[in-house]
């Protein structure tokens, strides 16, 4: 079945540095999205981005899609220590009336203070 | 006002007990999720319900069942709880475009 793979799998900078993960897919898709899990706490979507886009932005963050290449990457900018947390992307594809939703593994950012 | 809200947060069992998990989102969403989040942080889609019909079932056991008795509920229910169940399970609901899920803060299950 098809997996999101993030990697790195763990990432540990500085405050002020940016952080850069990346999410590879294997199947067509129809949006992807990029969720933080705090540590003990319930997963918090970020941003989408749709097939049909290539880039976006929201604040410090900067997502881009390549769906030629199958990946996405997840750009922080100006790191802060709240920023330490788990990253996930999530593949969606429509199927008819089913959404069928497939997640990575997870990146581990750690942001020193 | 919690959006997706899940009780309980812990729960310690013993193997072979039964034990339900409750969900309840208050956004009027018609679909809602269960994940199951393993040690390696991996999510896994149990079971999603849009408009109280089953549209996802990963191949998970028949011990564990999802009941859904209205729109803004979806709880888990498991039987003859063992050992590798023990896991950060997740209810999530997201609207008809799927344009993001919202989720709860996760049931941390420990079964001893």
């Amino acid at each position: 079945s098809q997996q999101g793979e993030e990697d790195p799998q763990a990432l540990s900078i500085q405050e002020g540095e940016n952080a850069t993960m990346n999410c590879s897919y294997k199947t067509s898709i129809n949006n992807l999205q990029w969720y933080r899990q705090n540590s003990g706490r319930g997963l918090v979507h970020l941003i989408l981005i749709r097939s049909n886009e290539r880039e976006k932005h929201s604040g410090r963050l900067r997502v881009t899609l390549d769906t030629s290449k199958k990946s996405s990457s997840l750009l922080i900018t100006a790191s802060r220590a709240a920023d330490t947390a788990s990253y996930f992307c999530a593949t969606v594809l429509y199927a008819g009336n089913n959404r069928k939703l497939i997640w990575g593994l997870g990146t581990s950012l750690a942001v020193n203070p | 006002d919690t959006a997706v809200s899940q009780t309980p947060k812990y729960l310690v069992t013993q193997m072979g007990n039964d034990k339900s998990i409750k969900c309840e989102q208050n956004l009027g969403h018609d679909t809602m999720y269960w994940y199951k989040q393993d040690s390696k942080k991996f999510l896994k889609i149990m079971f999603s319900y849009n408009n109280k019909e089953l549209i996802i079932n990963e191949t998970v056991p028949n011990r564990f069942s999802p009941k859904s008795p209205d729109k803004a509920h979806l709880n888990l229910h498991i039987n003859s709880l063992e050992l590798g169940d023990s896991a950060v399970y997740f209810c999530a609901s997201s609207g008809t475009s799927f344009r993001g899920a919202f989720f709860g803060q996760g049931t941390r299950l420990t079964v001893v």
